[in-house]
């Protein structure tokens, strides 16, 4: 069981918007920034989202995150059918000395 | 550009070490920063296995700290990773990645990763 938690599955039609939640406590979220990562299949996870909100350069602006007290999210607008993938958030947790990861949340574009 | 390759034996007897490293190109690792391994079981999600500090201090996940061991060669520019007396339960695609360190879940860029499989 992950120390943040997220939906198993979420999804969306194409050019819909989709939000992928994330909750911890306060020894992780509720104290340190977020990351969200996407793999596609078969590939390594990319980093979508840093500090909470923030996109590395290629990222795609349909891409935002965000964060309120113990929860964070990601928000995927105009979805396509190349944003079919897995996701995970990740954060330090102070109380397990670690970084954590979220279980993952598997997106489908139907 | 930072890009990273993991490389190492992709079958490892149970009870046996495993022996990973990870090459880094376009940057300089005596140059500073941290890294970091993070691992997947097949279907599974991901694991933070531990990270180190280019001076060579490192930060391991409590669950596998008994186990983990991490280096640096600045030499070489490459890290590695050994995790002894492997089980089934090891058995996991292995990625090496730049951490933007303790504080933070930031991994960026990731290798390609590694699939390793303990099985005698």
């Amino acid at each position: 069981q992950s120390v943040l938690t997220q939906p198993p599955s979420a999804s969306g039609a194409p050019g819909q918007r989709v939000t992928i939640s994330c909750s911890g406590s306060g020894s992780n979220i509720g104290t340190y920034s977020v990351c969200w990562y996407q793999q596609l299949p078969g590939t390594a996870p990319k980093l979508l989202i840093y500090r909470n909100n923030e996109r590395p350069s290629g990222v795609p602006d349909r891409f935002s995150g965000s964060k309120s007290g113990t929860s964070a999210s990601l928000a995927i607008s105009g979805l396509r059918s190349e944003d079919e993938a897995d996701y995970y958030c990740a954060a330090w947790d102070d109380s397990l000395s670690s970084v954590v990861f979220g279980g993952g949340t598997k997106l489908t574009v139907l | 550009q930072v890009q990273l390759q993991e490389s190492g034996p992709g079958l490892v007897k149970p009870s046996e070490t495993l022996s990973l490293t990870c090459a880094v190109s376009g940057y300089s690792i005596s140059s500073g920063y941290y890294w970091g391994w993070i691992r997947q079981p097949p279907g599974k999600g991901l694991e933070w296995i531990g990270s180190i500090y280019y001076s060579g201090s490192t930060h391991y996940n409590p669950s596998l700290k008994s186990r983990v061991t991490v280096s640096v060669d600045t030499s070489k520019n490459q890290f590695s990773l050994k995790l002894s007396s492997v089980t089934a339960a090891d058995t996991a695609v292995y990625y090496c990645a730049e951490y933007f360190g303790s504080g933070t879940g930031w991994f960026d860029p990731w290798g390609q990763g590694t699939l390793v499989t303990v099985s005698s």
